[in-house]
């Protein structure tokens, strides 16, 4: 069963209008983190957001923040006044294990965001 | 420079040659990834060093062999490829190789094996 599902292979905004980018994951462990990475065509990873899974508020950087929903197992991207830079692959990860874990970061298989002008 | 740097960023190589990618972090860090990012996969996790040691070995092809020498550079050594090695291949590196710290990814080598 994969660890990380998100269902949009692709999403259109139109630029200066919020987006959600789906992300579920699946996990039997109590202590885990979850991170969204941004990759732009360059082909570079850009960590945008973490949010750990005691972390009882939702996470927020700038523009972007982070709707976790436990219960759901859920722990969506929203992007608030969309750019046109924004448009991008956007990857959802998971690392499993306490804070000395050395646990792997496993990824989805990302959702392409075109935002248009 | 700052941040993690990779070289070269693209590479064509044959299947008889031997090549090797650079990695290089000025963060800090004390560990550092080897990924692979193939069309339409997620990206898979081949290394992981922490403090120079291997620690993760996701069974990875022994033509795939990775140096850590310090903790600043990582080296993947490659030989006898397969065409389906073709990809990108992302260094990543974090402060410790742990839950909480979030990983800083190099550009990418491109490589396609002909």
């Amino acid at each position: 069963a994969q660890k990380i599902t998100q269902t949009q292979p692709g999403m259109f905004v139109q630029e200066k209008e919020a987006v959600t980018l789906d992300c579920t994951y699946d996990t039997s462990d109590q202590s885990y983190g979850l991170f969204w990475y941004k990759q732009p065509s360059s082909g570079e990873m850009i960590f945008l957001i973490y949010q750990g899974s005691y972390d009882e508020q939702n996470a927020t950087e700038g523009r972007y923040s982070l709707n976790f929903q436990k219960a759901r197992k859920s722990a969506n991207l929203v992007i608030s006044a969309s750019q046109l830079g924004d448009s991008a692959m956007y990857f959802c990860a998971m690392r499993e294990g306490g804070g000395g874990s050395q646990g792997n970061l496993i990824f989805g298989k990302g959702t392409k965001l075109s935002v248009k002008p | 420079e700052t941040g993690v740097t990779q070289t070269p960023r693209h590479l064509v190589m044959g299947m008889t040659n031997k090549k090797s990618l650079k990695c290089e972090q000025h963060l800090g860090h004390n560990a550092m990834y080897w990924y692979k990012q193939s069309a339409k996969k997620p990206l898979e996790l081949m290394f992981v060093y922490s403090l120079e040691e291997r620690v993760e070995n996701n069974s990875v092809p022994s033509r795939f062999s990775p140096e850590c020498p310090n903790s600043s550079h990582l080296f993947l050594h490659l030989h006898t490829l397969q065409p389906e090695d073709s990809a990108l291949y992302l260094c990543a590196s974090s402060q410790e190789a742990s839950r909480a710290y979030e990983q800083y990814f190099g550009p990418g080598t491109r490589l396609t094996v002909t």
